[in-house]
């Protein structure tokens, strides 16, 4: 069973704070890491999707971490904005002929306070 | 079209009714993929059509759930005899058709199933 697991679940800040949380996966097998940001009443939307061990990405505020060899992934938000408010899933895929099924993680919760 | 449609955005149903939900994939997508949220819970895989070859239908709960897809169009989801649990809301996604793994999904805005 592939298990991809988030935390923290939920996260409150202050406007300004700088904020990060974790994804673990399966080091198995390990295809691609994605990461989504899903905004109350709306789609989820990709915001990374990384392949290599030590990979790095990032979009304005947003970066993401990548470590194969252990599992897991961190998202960072520098300077948070209350729009950055949503919840961020983290999924995974792994090599073989299922390449294309994302398994998710329960996402975390950030609510960025004024 | 431009993105993933779903309809109905919202469905209220009374228990031991059946309901369908549509999606519509973006034009080229082969791959179109079902998921669904119930409250406090994480994104749940229910199916996962990829062009011609047979869904890969693991992830769905009970044989009240099935799904249809013709060629690489339209897809619908039928619940039968709809349980309060199936309370949720429907997520339908699609990918292109090479290196979905590597692509990601492009997701519709869900409907929001609610059993009475």
């Amino acid at each position: 069973i592939l298990n991809v697991e988030q935390s923290p679940q939920s996260l409150h800040v202050q406007e300004g704070d700088s904020t990060n949380f974790t994804c673990s996966f399966p080091s198995s097998n390990f295809y691609a890491l994605h990461w989504y940001r899903w905004e109350t009443a709306k789609s989820p939307e990709a915001l990374f999707v990384m392949t290599l061990n030590g990979d790095e990405k990032k979009k304005g505020r947003i970066s993401a971490t990548l470590n194969t060899k252990e599992g897991y992934s961190y998202l960072y938000i520098k300077g948070s904005q209350p729009e950055d408010s949503a919840t961020y899933l983290c999924a995974f895929t792994s090599s073989g002929s299922n390449t294309g099924k994302l398994i998710f993680g329960q996402g975390t919760t950030l609510q960025v306070k004024p | 079209g431009a993105g993933v449609s779903q309809s109905p955005s919202n469905k209220v149903t009374e228990k031991g009714k059946d309901v369908e939900l549509r999606c519509d994939p973006i034009s080229g997508h082969t791959a179109l993929y079902w998921y669904r949220q119930r409250l406090g819970q994480g994104l749940e895989f229910l199916i996962y059509f990829q062009g011609n070859s047979a869904p890969d239908k693991s992830g769905l709960p009970s044989d009240r759930f099935s799904a249809e897809r013709t060629g690489e169009s339209v897809s619908t989801l039928t619940i039968q005899r709809t349980q309060q649990e199936d309370s949720a809301v429907y997520l339908c996604a699609s990918s292109p058709p090479a290196g979905q793994g590597l692509y990601g999904y492009t997701f519709g805005s869900g409907t929001r199933l609610t059993v009475v």
